[in-house]
C-alpha cells in the first residue's frame, strides 16, 4: 500500500536561519507531489506542485523553494525564514485524476 | 476558474441531531469532489468522493455526500452526529480535465462542533 512520510512533526527555527522539510512517497511511482501551508488552522495554501522530477510549478511568490530529486521525494526549503513563513506544512501526493490527495502528517514550524 | 465555497465558518450540532455542511463548486467540465476531516495538529483525512454514478455518495465514519449538478453544490451530511465527528472539514473540487497538475481546489474550511 502506499504511504507518504513528513518529517520532522514540529519545528522551532529563529529567523534568518534556513529550512528544510522533506516529504517521501512509498508504493507508488510517478506520483504527483504537493506542498500546502495553512495558516491559524484553517484555510489551505497550495504553495508548489510537482508532476515529474525536477519539474516544480510554483502558486504564489515567496520566500520558499520546492525540490524534487527524486522521483517519491519532495522537499521544502527556505534559505532565510521570516516570521511570516510560520505555520502548519503540510505535503500530500497524487495519482490518477480521479483520486483525491493523501496527505501527510504535517509539520509545524515556529519562527521565533 | 475552479472554486469551492464552503459558506459556513463553523456548524453546531448536538450529539444524536442530524449534520449537514455545506459546500458548492464552480468548474469546467464535469467536477471530481471530494471531502475531508482535520483533527487538530494533523493532515487531512479522505471521507468520501463523487466522480460519476449514484448522486449520493456513502463514506467513512458514516458521512455521505449528495452531488446536486443543477445547484452545483456537494453537501457533507450524517444522520446522527457524535461528539467526535468534531473537527475541520473541507471540501475540494478537481476539474475532469487533466491540467495543472491535477490539483485540487479547496474550500475554506468549515469547523463541526458537537455537544453531547
Amino acid at each position: 500500500s502506499q504511504t507518504i512520510h513528513q518529517w520532522p512533526a514540529t519545528l522551532v527555527q529563529p529567523v534568518g536561519s534556513p529550512l528544510s522539510l522533506e516529504c517521501t512517497v512509498e508504493g507508488t511511482s510517478n506520483p504527483n507531489l504537493y506542498w500546502y501551508r495553512q495558516a491559524a488552522g484553517r484555510g489551505l495554501q497550495l504553495l508548489f506542485y510537482s508532476v515529474g522530477i525536477g519539474q516544480i510549478s510554483s502558486e504564489v511568490p515567496q520566500n520558499l523553494s520546492a525540490s524534487r530529486p527524486q522521483d517519491r521525494q519532495f522537499i521544502l526549503s527556505s534559505k532565510k525564514l521570516l516570521l511570516s513563513d510560520s505555520g502548519f506544512y503540510l505535503c500530500a501526493w497524487s495519482g490518477h485524476v480521479i483520486y483525491g490527495y493523501t496527505f501527510g502528517s504535517g509539520t509545524r514550524l515556529t519562527v521565533v | 476558474a475552479q472554486s469551492v465555497a464552503q459558506p459556513e465558518d463553523q456548524v453546531n450540532v448536538a450529539e444524536g441531531n442530524p449534520l449537514t455542511v455545506k459546500c458548492t463548486y464552480s468548474v469546467s467540465g464535469n467536477p471530481y469532489l471530494f471531502w475531508y476531516v482535520q483533527y487538530p495538529n494533523r493532515g487531512l483525512q479522505f471521507l468520501l468522493k463523487y466522480i460519476t454514478g449514484d448522486n449520493l455518495v456513502k463514506g467513512s465514519y458514516g458521512f455521505e455526500a449528495e452531488f446536486n449538478k443543477s445547484q452545483t453544490s456537494f453537501h457533507l451530511k450524517k444522520p446522527s452526529a457524535l461528539v467526535s465527528d468534531s473537527a475541520l472539514y473541507f471540501c475540494a473540487v478537481r476539474a475532469s480535465l487533466y491540467n495543472q497538475g491535477g490539483k485540487l481546489i479547496f474550500g475554506q474550511g468549515t469547523e463541526l462542533s458537537v455537544k453531547p
